[in-house]
């Protein structure tokens, strides 16, 4: 069965400082992955998501995210941080839309 | 294009009592998810429907949950008899037949 590891529960950045969140999976076939960011007391929104093809993936808001299958992972990154990027972070796997399963976040700090 | 809808947004209830929440998905979508999630945690699929039909229900705890989507638009879920450990925000999503779910801002249920 597909699982979702985010290994740090909580990050804190500075403002302007580069960010990159873990997300390791498991997955028996090809994977299709995603992440979404929750504001406090919001639903979640699609950063981005890979399917196939180009394994390096932009998203909104200037994230990307890196699918590597020898690591099974697939971490986001932005390279410089907003106060407003002050969020918890969610990876996802899933074949296509069903049976999709969530980590459990990572909730990020952004230091003035 | 309106969001996906949700109410309540926020309900309090003691524990062995029912409840109900609703979701009316983005117009047109074919596919709607209920997710359960519990303070910490990822969210949880308890069910998708794809249109009127039940695509996937495998963790949904039938003893005491329902949910219905009559006419393949609007779907409640109901919680009868609800217990403490059913607290959680309780998402909605939906989704043009395989593409991205787009989420509501959920339901936060606290059962005492």
């Amino acid at each position: 069965a597909q699982s979702v590891t985010q290994p740090d529960i909580h990050i804190t950045v500075s403002e302007g400082a580069s960010l990159e969140l873990r997300c390791n999976y498991s997955y028996g076939a090809t994977p299709y992955l995603f992440w979404y960011v929750q504001s406090p007391g919001q639903g979640l929104q699609l950063l981005l998501k890979y399917f196939s093809g180009d394994t390096l993936v932009q998203g909104i808001k200037g994230f990307e995210a890196e699918f590597k299958r020898s690591q099974s992972s697939f971490n986001l990154r932005k390279p410089s941080v907003h106060w407003s990027d002050a969020a918890e972070y969610f990876c996802a796997v899933g074949a296509n839309n069903n049976d999709m399963r969530f980590g459990a976040g990572t909730r990020l700090t952004v230091k003035p | 294009e309106a969001g996906v809808a949700q109410s309540p947004r926020y309900k309090i209830i003691e524990k062995r009592q029912s409840v109900a929440f609703w979701c009316n998905p983005i117009s047109g979508h074919a596919t709607l998810y209920w997710y359960q999630q519990i303070l910490g945690q990822g969210p949880k699929l308890l069910i998708q429907f794809q249109n009127n039909g039940v695509v996937d229900d495998s963790q949904l705890p039938k003893d005491r949950f329902s949910a219905e989507r009559l006419k393949g638009v609007d779907s409640t879920l109901k919680i009868q008899p609800a217990k403490l450990e059913d607290s959680a925000v309780y998402l909605c999503a939906s989704s043009p037949r395989t593409d991205t779910q787009y989420f509501g801002p959920g339901t936060r249920l606290t059962v005492l």
